[in-house]
């Protein structure tokens, strides 16, 4: 089975720190996403990568920048958090382009910034 | 760009019957593949069925299926014999094919869905 581990379930963090959101996946995916997920909102794509040091804006990237060093990591990271960044992030991975399959889906992080 | 629009934020059954929840999209692409996501109390996103939009038939999935109008741009899922662990959170989503990099998916707002005992 596919699995995508995202490092911690909860986090509480002060408005101005810094904050990473880890994401391991275990099955060689080319592609890894990084999504927020709001009530009525639904989930939005921050940023994605499909490749090893690739990376591309989603719909909602402001505040937010990623890292993608190796392969099986994906690293959401908010410079400087603020209060209105507190929501539920979830990182997925999917194969390959032209795959046409679904994303995999990790546990989800709630984040509040206080 | 592509938008999915679910217009039940919540919906509430009694365990065994028979429910439905609405989606729509919209989109220009000819390609293009459909899912709808369970994500229940654990947090866990999970894959309930996926469609691809050159197919005429509808899937099922044991007692899901779906109801797929493509000229409507509708694809609505269909829960039979509603069970207390489909209690969750569904998102609709939609993806375009073959594109270079990363397939995306685009989701609805989602329908909180209780079964009630």
């Amino acid at each position: 089975d596919v699995k995508v581990t995202q490092s911690s379930r909860y986090l509480v963090k002060r408005t101005g720190e810094k904050v990473f959101l880890e994401c391991v996946q275990d099955m060689d995916h080319e592609n890894m996403f990084w999504y927020r997920q709001d009530p009525g909102l639904g989930l939005r794509l921050i940023y994605f990568s499909y490749d090893v040091k690739m990376k591309e804006k989603g719909d909602i990237p402001e505040g937010y920048s990623v890292s993608r060093e190796k392969k099986e990591r994906f690293s959401l990271i908010l410079e400087s958090a603020s209060t209105n960044q507190t929501s539920m992030y979830l990182c997925a991975s999917s194969p390959g382009q032209y795959m046409n399959t679904e994303a995999f889906f990790g546990q989800g992080t709630r984040l509040t910034v206080v | 760009a592509q938008t999915v629009t679910q217009s039940q934020p919540e919906m509430s059954v009694q365990e065994a019957e028979t429910v439905t929840l609405s989606c729509t999209y919209d989109t220009s692409e000819s390609n293009y593949y459909l899912f709808w996501y369970k994500q229940p109390p654990s947090r866990q996103m999970i894959l309930v069925i996926r469609q691809e939009a050159y197919k005429q038939q509808n899937a099922t999935e044991n007692r899901f299926s779906v109801n797929f109008q493509k000229a409507a741009k509708s694809f609505s899922l269909k829960i039979s014999d509603s069970q207390l662990g489909d209690t969750a959170m569904y998102f609709c989503a939609f993806m375009k094919g073959r594109v270079q990099g990363a397939q995306k998916l685009v989701f609805g707002q989602g329908t909180r869905l209780t079964i009630n005992p």
